[in-house]
Formats: structure tokens, C-alpha cells, sequence
């Protein structure tokens, strides 16, 4: 029984390209999370997913940063013409059922671990 | 005030001894309740979750709520080496789907 999957583990990017992260959710979980961690601190949400739809995107940047979920396919979160400061560990959760129902519980993925040159 | 606050430590605990990791919250309407555990360089894991005010017990670890006081706790007895990692603490905000961690308790068990 496969956990959440993300890949890559480790990124390296030079200021300006673009990172693309993905994250396969445990079999059964429809409902995904991204989250950003920066050295020292607290996982910061960033967005939450559902397939095909975003539910609540207000931990997002307002520029260069998406994110999917596709009815066929990984969740992809893409950071376009990336800075320094987006060098960061980015952890994707999923869960079976929504936040507030009581089955909600969050699994997370291993990381990605974005270094920004 | 931030959402979610927790002491950043280190909480230092001898092996065997209770350690006592706290966590309060700003939105008082929060219903769901979370502590998960984060080695370093790691994923975090979930240890517990609680939703009704009172104590929840699972082995060595103990959750407790007070919704009055927007206070939740975690209590490791008979803390062992292994146990030391970051404990965060995390609330799904009300009528939302975002899940507010706060920033960590780093706990240190003494061999």
C-alpha cells in the first residue's frame, strides 16, 4: 500500500526557471494539500485540491505559482521563473475526505527539497 | 497573534519521564485537531487527532482539548530517546479547508 508520492526529492533550479513538483496521493485519497517549510519553521498551507478543482488556494502567491490536481494524474504544483527565496521543502498531503467531516486526516508525502542558485 | 502558537523549545525530558507539549489557537470556532511528529529532514507523521474536549488516549501518547481555554496539549509518557523530533500542532480552521500548523516544539529525551 503506497504512501503519497512526490517527485522529485531533490530540485535544483537558477533564478528564473521553472520548478514542477509532483505529488501521487495515497489510492483511495481524492483530496489534496501542498504545503511550504521553510529552515526552522512551521509547514505553511499553500493550497488544497480536489480532482480537477481548487477548493481554497489562500496560502498561494499571488504570482508564479499554480497548482492542479487533473482528473488523470499526479498533483502538479509549478512555480514559474523561480527566486531564491522559493528554496524551500515542499511537502503534499492527501486525505480521504474533506477538512471538517472527521475523516480528514492528512498523510504526507517524503518532500521535495527546491534549491534555488 | 499568530494562528497556532506553540513553544519552539527545546523541552528537555529525561528517558522515562512525562513530557507535556502544548499548543493554543486563535479561532474559536476550530473543530479538528492534530499532533504530528517530524523527524529531522523528514515528513511529518501523524501521531493524533481530537475533536471533543477531554483526553484521548493511544499508548504513551495522550491529546488533550479545552475549546474554552482554546488550548490542546500532547503528553508522552515514559518519553524514550526515539521520541525526540519536532512536535507540531495543527487546527482546520473554522468553516474552511486550511489546516494551520504552528511552528513546532522541539523535544530532546535524555538517555
Amino acid at each position: 500500500n503506497a504512501g503519497v508520492m512526490q517527485n522529485p526529492r531533490h530540485l535544483v533550479r537558477r533564478r528564473g526557471q521553472e520548478a514542477r513538483l509532483r505529488c501521487s496521493p495515497m489510492k483511495g485519497h481524492s483530496h489534496v494539500y501542498w504545503y511550504r517549510q521553510l529552515p526552522e519553521e512551521g509547514l505553511k498551507f499553500m493550497v488544497y485540491l480536489q480532482k480537477e478543482n481548487i477548493i481554497d488556494e489562500s496560502g498561494m502567491p499571488k504570482e508564479r505559482f499554480s497548482a492542479e490536481f487533473p482528473k488523470e494524474g499526479p498533483s502538479i504544483l509549478r512555480i514559474q521563473q523561480v527566486v531564491r527565496g522559493d528554496s524551500a521543502a515542499y511537502f503534499c498531503a492527501s486525505s480521504s475526505n474533506a477538512p471538517g467531516t472527521g475523516g480528514e486526516t492528512q498523510y504526507f508525502g517524503p518532500g521535495t527539497r527546491l534549491l534555488v542558485l | 497573534q499568530k494562528e497556532v502558537e506553540q513553544n519552539s523549545g527545546p523541552l528537555s525530558v529525561p528517558e522515562g519521564a512525562i513530557a507535556s507539549l502544548n499548543c493554543t489557537y486563535s479561532d474559536r470556532g476550530s473543530q479538528s485537531f492534530f499532533w504530528y511528529r517530524q523527524y529531522s529532514g523528514k515528513s511529518p507523521e501523524l501521531i493524533m487527532f481530537i475533536y471533543s474536549n477531554g483526553d484521548k488516549e493511544d499508548g504513551r501518547f495522550t491529546a488533550q482539548l479545552n475549546k474554552a481555554s482554546q488550548y490542546v496539549s500532547l503528553l508522552i509518557r515514559d518519553s524514550q530517546p526515539s521520541d525526540s523530533a519536532t512536535y507540531l500542532c495543527a487546527v482546520i480552521n473554522t468553516g474552511g479547508f486550511k489546516t494551520i500548523f504552528g511552528a513546532g516544539t522541539r523535544l530532546f529525551v535524555k538517555a
